[in-house]
């Protein structure tokens, strides 16, 4: 089946330094990627839609210059949280869709990346 | 204002016993996607089953079934001799914009959060 890997599954780093997560799909080729934040017992917030070769579409409200996303290739898909602080301190999760034309088709996520913020 | 509504946040069921999960969404699309995911403790998302806006059958899959009334958009999610294992939460999730662009984009209702009693 198709795999998202997601690295690293958890990270701690002090306030002001930025933090990079990466989102590979390992088996197939990944036209879109979601990014998504999660906060403990909530749902999944859709921080931005990323498509290889273009610039990310981000979501109201989240500031795209806090959180960088680059899809430069059709197998990875990169978040960096810039200056981070304690209110950062999030469960991010990526997910991929395996087939162009296909809206059926399931996305696959990664198993996320605790991101705590000191 | 919200897109996907689960108005459950906890459910009990008895094991063996059948569960429905609510939800409803609204959308503008004629065209769009709805899916179920389960999300344990673990943190990992699993896909459960997808209903096409255009499906004319309901969806089902093993013990998952999706009772879809475009009329109402509703499409809750039935599952069928309840396991301790389906102990979780569970998402509904909903697609649209047009597939593969930058308007693309897949959000998450609330969820519900279901406890099989043995």
């Amino acid at each position: 089946g198709a795999v998202v890997s997601q690295h690293p599954s958890w990270v701690i780093c002090k306030s002001g330094t930025s933090v990079k997560i990466e989102c590979r799909s390992l088996d197939f080729q990944a036209t879109t990627m979601f990014w998504y934040r999660q906060f403990p017992k909530q749902s999944l917030m859709l921080m931005a839609t990323s498509n290889e070769g273009s610039k990310a579409t981000y979501e109201q409200g989240v500031e795209k210059d806090k959180f960088l996303i680059n899809h430069a290739s059709l197998t990875l898909s990169t978040l960096t949280v810039t200056s981070a602080h304690p209110e950062d301190s999030s469960f991010y999760i990526c997910s991929a869709n395996t087939r162009r034309g296909f809206r059926n088709s399931p996305l696959h996520f990664g198993n996320g990346t605790r991101l705590t913020v000191t | 204002a919200q897109k996907i509504t689960q108005t459950q946040p906890g459910m009990f069921v008895q094991e063996k016993e059948a569960v429905t999960l609510d939800c409803t969404y609204d959308t503008s699309d004629q065209s769009y996607g709805l899916f179920w995911y389960k999300q344990p403790s673990s943190g990992e998302m699993i896909f459960l089953i997808y209903q096409g806006s255009y499906d004319e059958q309901n969806a089902t899959e093993g013990r998952y079934s999706l009772n879809f009334q475009k009329a109402r958009k509703s499409a809750n999610l039935v599952i069928s001799a309840s396991q301790l294992g389906d102990s979780a939460m569970y998402f509904c999730a909903m697609r649209e914009g047009l597939f593969g662009t930058s308007y693309d984009k897949v959000i998450f209702g609330p969820g519900t959060s279901l406890s099989v009693i043995p």
